[in-house]
């Protein structure tokens, strides 16, 4: 089965620039999730999806950040404006639902802001 | 508020010794621990998931324990090789819709 991909793999802007992220899960993971990974640190949730609607943003900084997921499938992150702490690793993960079943973690994007 | 804790943060130890990982948890309503494997600059792979009624899970040189009652797990290692070396993680899942609660990991390093 095809894994969890993610785009891009690398990217460097300068602060108050806006970026994007996108994330395909595996084909039937009904739920989706966005972490961010702060270098020394453990992931930690932004937003989780149950198909297409939002069942948790609370730790999403929703000034700056955005999230959706279309149809239920692919999904993008977005930041606007990025700051210098918005430097991290973003990681896209699916599961087949929201309890019980494991999670499949996509290589994620590494955002460097300058 | 679910607190994920890896002991120790890193370990660098001879090639072909056995080992493990520790991980506490404070809440113990779990539906599930997930053990990661991180490289460097590389995304998570999935190695053992032990549902929360079971008390281990096995895959190959790995074998993972819960004591979900105590809020423990341990991560067992088998004859280590370098290959072995990366970050490994630990991750909760809880019974609200708090997704997967990580600890910061276990930085490991085998010695050829």
């Amino acid at each position: 089965e095809a894994g969890v991909a993610q785009s891009p793999r690398y990217k460097i802007i300068e602060k108050r620039q806006s970026v994007a992220f996108w994330c395909n899960p595996i084909s039937g993971h009904a739920t989706l999730y966005w972490y961010q990974q702060i270098l020394g640190q453990g992931p930690k949730l932004l937003i989780q999806f149950q198909n297409n609607g939002v069942v948790d943003d609370s730790q999403l900084p929703k000034d700056r950040f955005s999230a959706e997921r279309l149809k239920g499938v692919d999904s993008t992150l977005k930041i606007q404006p990025a700051k210098l702490e918005d430097s991290a690793v973003y990681l896209c993960a699916s599961s087949l639902e929201l309890l019980g079943s494991g999670y499949t973690f996509g290589s994620g994007t590494r955002l460097t802001v300058v | 508020k679910q607190e994920v804790t890896q002991i120790p943060a890193a370990l660098s130890v001879p090639e072909g010794e056995n080992l493990v990982l520790n991980c506490s948890f404070t809440d113990s309503a779990i539906y599930n621990l997930q053990w990661f494997r991180q490289d460097p600059g590389k995304g998570l792979t999935s190695l053992l998931l032990i549902q929360s009624s079971q008390r281990e899970q096995t895959s190959g040189r790995l074998n993972a324990s819960l004591d979900k009652s105590s809020g423990r797990s341990t991560l067992y290692i088998a004859a280590s090789q370098p290959g072995d070396s990366a970050t490994y993680l630990c991750a909760v899942l809880g019974g609200g819709a708090d997704g997967l609660t990580f600890g910061k990991g276990t930085h490991l390093i085998i010695q050829p």
